[in-house]
């Protein structure tokens, strides 16, 4: 079945440096979705990247699809205590009979330093 | 609209209870997914329904595990007996009829403890 891989597991950085997780599929993906969750919350869609290559951009996070669709990435520029939280991608995958499912990586932990 | 709502936030129940967890999706969504999350396996899903319909159970563990949805505003989880290793958060999710390609909406989650 199709797997999503992320890492790094864990970060820790200290206010103001950059971070950036990176996810990988298995399969090429139709699109990739980012998920962000807060400590003790739930995951909150961040957005979605569908073209080969794209780049999106909320404020100081930039998302990038890769050119074959089976990569993706998050770069928050210069982090806050906010930015505090587990971010996760997901891509739908397709099975047999018009199964569909959300694939979710496991996750970067970012931990930020005041 | 209030968005995915679960019930109840907290259980904490003894092995070999029975435990139901329910979830409430967005009006209009017609998929609807139960995902458990722990520390070491990450976000798993378990089913997921399509229109009120089992369409991959395939991530369900055990057959100690089952999942209802008797209509379009309403699922439920449910575990009997449980066990301790069941202990996690477990999230409902929805998304709109347009499924692989919008995102999904997470409700609150359920914290199970499972003593």
């Amino acid at each position: 079945g199709q797997q999503v891989m992320q890492i790094p597991q864990y970060q820790h950085v200290q206010e103001g440096e950059d971070f950036t997780t990176y996810c990988n599929s298995s399969t090429t993906l139709s699109n990739i979705q980012w998920y962000k969750q807060r400590p003790g919350g739930h995951p909150v869609f961040l957005i979605q990247l569908v073209k080969s290559g794209e780049v999106k951009k909320q404020k100081r996070l930039t998302f990038q699809f890769g050119e074959a669709k089976k990569n993706s990435s998050l770069h928050i520029t210069a982090t806050q205590t906010t930015d505090v939280g587990t971010y996760f991608c997901a891509g739908p995958g397709y099975s047999g009979a018009g199964s569909y499912q959300l694939t979710f990586g496991k996750g970067t932990k970012l931990s930020v330093i005041p | 609209d209030a968005g995915v709502i679960q019930s109840p936030r907290h259980e904490v129940t003894e092995m070999g209870q029975e435990v139901t967890l329910r979830c409430k999706p967005i009006s209009g969504h017609d998929y609807l997914f139960w995902y458990r999350q722990t520390m070491m396996r990450g976000l798993e899903l378990l089913i997921y329904f399509n229109n009120n319909v089992p369409i991959d159970d395939s991530g369900m563990p055990e057959d100690r595990f089952s999942a209802k949805m008797p209509n379009a505003s309403f699922s439920t989880l449910k575990i009997q007996p449980s066990e301790p290793r069941d202990s996690a958060v477990y999230f409902c999710a929805s998304s709109p009829p347009t499924g692989a390609n919008t995102e999904a909406f997470f409700g609150q989650g359920t914290r199970l403890t499972v003593v």
